[in-house]
């Protein structure tokens, strides 16, 4: 069974620029997964960011953007603050009715 | 303002059944699909179910199928557990699929299913 890969956690300092990645454990990710990825922060519901790739959902600030990298796709928060310290999830369809989410990224803002 | 609000969430025994309910407003419920997403207490996000506009096409993750059954009413989202085992531990989560297969646009707050004896 294909897992879906997160980054466990990751640090970035408040101003600075962090990529955290989605991968596959079997073969690359590529936009007909149409990956998607989601902010959640501590006890709250999850809220999408970026979707289908590289589109910002509404109202999320332009230093979030979506990529793909190489084999996987990316998200890239430019200019860190403090209150995007949070869980990042990236889900990706695998096709056939199936959706995958990652593991889940915990970044630390410091 | 769209608005998705789960219930039903309690402690049950293992092998016991509950059913979940996802009450929805503020937007058009018969026009979009909808997708039940749990969270086991400190773990990540889990795809459960989803449901198409007209229920005419549902899917289950392996981990559930045969003992859970998604469904929906007017505006209301169900969620029908069956023969639950510890690791259906979680809170669950309701979410409208937006316009893209990936997209769940909104999601209510969830509701914790306990399952232990």
């Amino acid at each position: 069974q294909t897992l879906v890969t997160q980054e466990p956690s990751f640090s970035v300092s408040p101003g600075g620029t962090v990529t955290l990645t989605c991968g596959l454990t079997s073969g690359s990710v590529s936009t007909t997964f149409s990956p998607t990825w989601y902010q959640q922060p501590p006890g709250q519901p999850p809220r999408p960011l970026i979707y289908n790739t590289n589109t910002r959902s509404s109202g999320v600030p332009d230093r979030f953007s979506g990529s793909i990298l190489g084999n996987k796709a990316a998200l890239t928060i430019t200019g860190a603050q403090a209150d995007d310290e949070s869980d990042y999830y990236c889900v990706l369809y695998m096709g056939g009715g199936l959706w995958v989410f990652g593991g889940g990224t915990k970044l630390t803002v410091l | 303002e769209v608005q998705l609000v789960e219930s039903g969430g309690r402690l049950v025994q293992p092998g016991e059944s509950l059913r979940l309910s996802c009450a929805a407003s503020g937007f058009t419920f018969s026009s979009f699909s909808m997708n039940w997403v749990r969270q086991a207490p400190g773990k990540g996000l889990e795809w459960v179910s989803y449901i198409s506009s007209s229920s005419s096409t549902i899917y289950y993750a392996d981990s559930v199928k045969g003992r859970f059954t998604i469904s929906r009413d007017n505006a209301v989202l169900y969620l029908q557990m069956n023969s639950l085992r510890a690791e259906d531990t979680a809170v669950y989560f309701c979410a409208r699929r937006g316009t893209v297969l990936t997209l769940f646009d909104y999601w209510g707050q969830g509701t914790l299913v306990t399952v232990s004896s």
